[in-house]
């Protein structure tokens, strides 16, 4: 079975400081992505990886950023964290990049910023 | 661009009764149609899905057949028990989104005894 594991599964930081979440797939997939679920909004996208080093904007990058050093890998950065960046954070990975793939999610971090 | 209109929710039924979250959408293209269940305190799982037109995808008792006509992918279940009750995503994948998945806003169902 495909595993896909999350650092944390809640989280507590205060206005300003530096956030890291990391992700790592068990399984050789080449594509990552970091989405942020609300609710009212469904899951959305924030960043992904198709390989090593690469990285793509999704539909709401700002005030975040991304490192994918190793293919397992793919950390989601918040460089200064704002309370509007309190929510749920789901990391997902695929092996191909056809239309029929299916990612797989990990079980998520809840991120409150005080 | 893409997006996935969902009905709704929460959506409460009693155990045994029959279940379908309506879910329509737009896109560029013959995209592919996912339904995604998120159970409480879990990340999402794919439950079905269905790669071209006509085409039904089914799993665990759940169906739904991708509708190109009414660009519709409802999710249906003859009988649900209370182990379905969560959250559920109706989503899609097309050329013309980057290969992106778009998903809907998501659909919780209560079931009670």
């Amino acid at each position: 079975d495909v595993k896909v594991t999350q650092s944390s599964r809640y989280l507590v930081k205060r206005t300003g400081e530096k956030v890291f979440l990391e992700c790592v797939q068990d399984m050789d997939h080449e594509n990552m992505f970091w989405y942020r679920q609300d609710p009212g909004l469904g899951l959305r996208l924030i960043y992904f990886s198709y390989d090593v080093k690469m990285k793509e904007k999704g539909d709401i990058p700002e005030g975040y950023s991304v490192s994918r050093e190793k293919k397992e890998r793919f950390s989601l950065i918040l460089e200064s964290a704002s309370t509007n960046q309190t929510s749920m954070y789901l990391c997902a990975s695929s092996l191909e990049r056809d239309l029929t793939d299916t990612q797989y999610f990990g079980p998520g971090t809840r991120l409150t910023v005080l | 661009g893409d997006s996935v209109t969902q009905m709704e929710g929460p959506v409460t039924l009693s155990e045994e009764a029959f279940l379908t979250i309506n879910c329509t959408y737009t896109a560029t293209g013959y995209p592919s149609l996912f339904w995604y269940v998120q159970y409480p305190g879990e990340g999402l799982q794919l439950l079905l899905k269905a790669t071209k037109a006509d085409d039904k995808g089914s799993n665990k008792g759940f169906e739904a057949t991708y509708r190109k006509e009414t660009t519709s992918f409802h999710l249906e279940k003859g009988s649900v028990q209370v182990s379905d009750s969560a959250v559920y995503f109706c989503a899609l994948r097309s050329g013309g989104g980057g290969n992106k998945l778009t998903f809907g806003t998501g659909t919780q169902l209560k079931v009670e005894l």
